[in-house]
């Protein structure tokens, strides 16, 4: 088990550029999320996958986000267009689905700056 | 609205004291719970979780917590604090059925250990 692994570790970026991020889940779970975490704050959840179906997406997820996952193993989010806004730590995590004991396990996250 | 509150942002405990941190949820039915510890620039660390039984559970590093339906809390302890307990701590619920991984956290509760 090595674990949710995330790439890059660090982004910087300017304003108005698109950036992805990569997320490499344990490889027997079949259910990967996306969670976004501010100064601060707890994580928000934004989407999550099982397999290669993206099965819900919250609403802080805007246009300028997608996530795909396109073989049910790794996963890419996208922002198009940053804003500062977008500044934050991107975390994956990933769980074996079914019934509820089947916690979530997390990477090391991504974080962002938008300058 | 569900909604986790930890009402306590900042804890400052002597290497060796108890630990007592505050967590209470605002759910429509009986939710998962779930504590999660977050040391700097890391992801996040499953410490314990209650999905139904007992109402005192015990998970990793000598931590427990009490669920207390009547007060929807459910407060994480500890005996005796070590000096590399000093993290982030967040508490979690999770909807009691389906998808658990859609998880809704605290704000946090930085831990500081004083030697």
């Amino acid at each position: 088990d090595t674990g949710v692994s995330q790439d890059p570790r660090h982004k910087i970026t300017k304003r108005g550029q698109n950036v992805t991020f990569r997320c490499d889940p344990i490889s027997e779970h079949n259910r990967l999320y996306w969670y976004r975490q501010t100064l601060g704050q707890g994580p928000e959840f934004l989407t999550y996958f099982q397999n290669e179906a993206q099965l819900e997406k919250s609403r802080l997820l805007s246009d300028r986000f997608s996530a795909e996952r396109p073989k049910g193993s790794f996963s890419t989010l996208e922002i198009q267009r940053t804003e500062q806004g977008d500044s934050a730590m991107y975390l994956c995590a990933s769980s074996q689905g079914g019934a509820g004991n089947s916690p979530l396990h997390f990477g090391n996250g991504t974080r962002l700056t938008v300058t | 609205a569900q909604s986790v509150t930890q009402p306590d942002i900042h804890i400052t405990v002597s290497e060796g004291a108890s630990l007592e941190l505050r967590c209470n949820y605002s759910y429509g039915a009986t939710p998962y719970l779930f504590w999660y510890v977050q040391s700097p620039g890391q992801g996040l660390q499953l410490l314990l979780k209650y999905f139904s039984g007992d109402t005192l559970v015990q998970g990793i590093k000598g931590f427990e917590a009490e669920f207390k339906r009547s007060q929807s809390s459910f407060n994480l302890r500890k005996p005796s604090v070590h000096w590399s307990d000093a993290a982030e701590y967040f508490c979690a619920v999770g909807a009691p059925s389906g998808n658990t991984g859609k998880l809704i956290f605290g704000q946090g509760t930085t831990l500081q250990v004083k030697p």
